[in-house]
């Protein structure tokens, strides 16, 4: 059974630098074809897709925010962490984890509300 | 970046009843390996999305035989031929052909 589950601050301030962690199980990113991406939703709106890093520690980004992002992964915790730079308000949304098998987002974690606000 | 085009915006309906729900891609979906990675999902209030179909008419595991999905190319179609309680939320359609992963803007489905 997958599971995945997000953590990391409710509320931080502008200028300031994000950084989210997603927590695991039921399979492991070391696997051939295993991949973990970051999606996230402003409240009451569409989702969007942040980054995706798979096995072989191959990493893409949404091109609009590349400059701020970060994703990493430490296979022996179970664990992928996104760092999103100079935050801002507009940044305010549900973030999620969630597994990829090709093609797909198969399995979601529940989500963090991250608020940013001064 | 793909766009992806979902309509309508709300659909009201009634229980029992078939739903519709369309999604148009502004590139064809088909990747060089030949598979179409369009898929669907399903977001209850407060809930967060859950895997319907993929590859456009696959559905995932779990998911009721009442749940549809067929198309080809730039256009496809969520079909779910009688609609309960538990379908409501917001349905999204997602490319995963080509990065940027995109998703539709959603489809609200609510009950008359």
């Amino acid at each position: 059974q997958i599971t995945l589950k997000e953590s990391g601050p409710t509320l931080v301030k502008p200028t300031q630098t994000l950084t989210l962690t997603c927590t695991f199980s039921g399979f492991s990113l070391s696997s051939n074809g295993m991949g973990v991406g970051w999606i996230r939703q402003p409240p009451g709106k569409a989702l969007e897709w942040l980054a995706l890093i798979y096995w072989s520690d191959d990493k893409r980004y949404s091109p609009s925010l590349k400059s701020r992002l970060t994703i990493t992964k430490d296979t022996s915790k179970n664990q992928v962490v996104l760092t999103m730079t100079n935050m801002d308000p507009v940044d305010t949304a549900t973030y999620y984890c969630a597994h990829r098998k090709p093609g797909m987002l198969d399995f979601w974690g529940q989500g963090t509300l991250v608020t940013v606000s001064s | 970046d793909i766009v992806m085009t979902q309509t309508p915006l709300s659909l009201p309906v009634t229980l029992g009843q078939p739903a519709s729900i369309s999604c148009t891609s502004s590139q064809s979906l088909v990747h060089s390996d030949g598979n179409t990675y369009l898929s669907w999902l399903h977001q209850r209030p407060g809930q967060p999305p859950r895997l319907l179909i993929y590859e456009i008419s696959n559905r995932f595991s779990g998911v009721p035989d009442r749940f549809s999905g067929s198309g080809a190319g730039t256009d496809f179609t969520l079909k779910v031929s009688r609609v309960e309680a538990e379908d409501v939320g917001v349905y999204y359609c997602m490319q995963a052909t080509q990065f940027p992963l995109t998703f539709g803007g959603g489809t609200k489905v609510e009950i008359k």
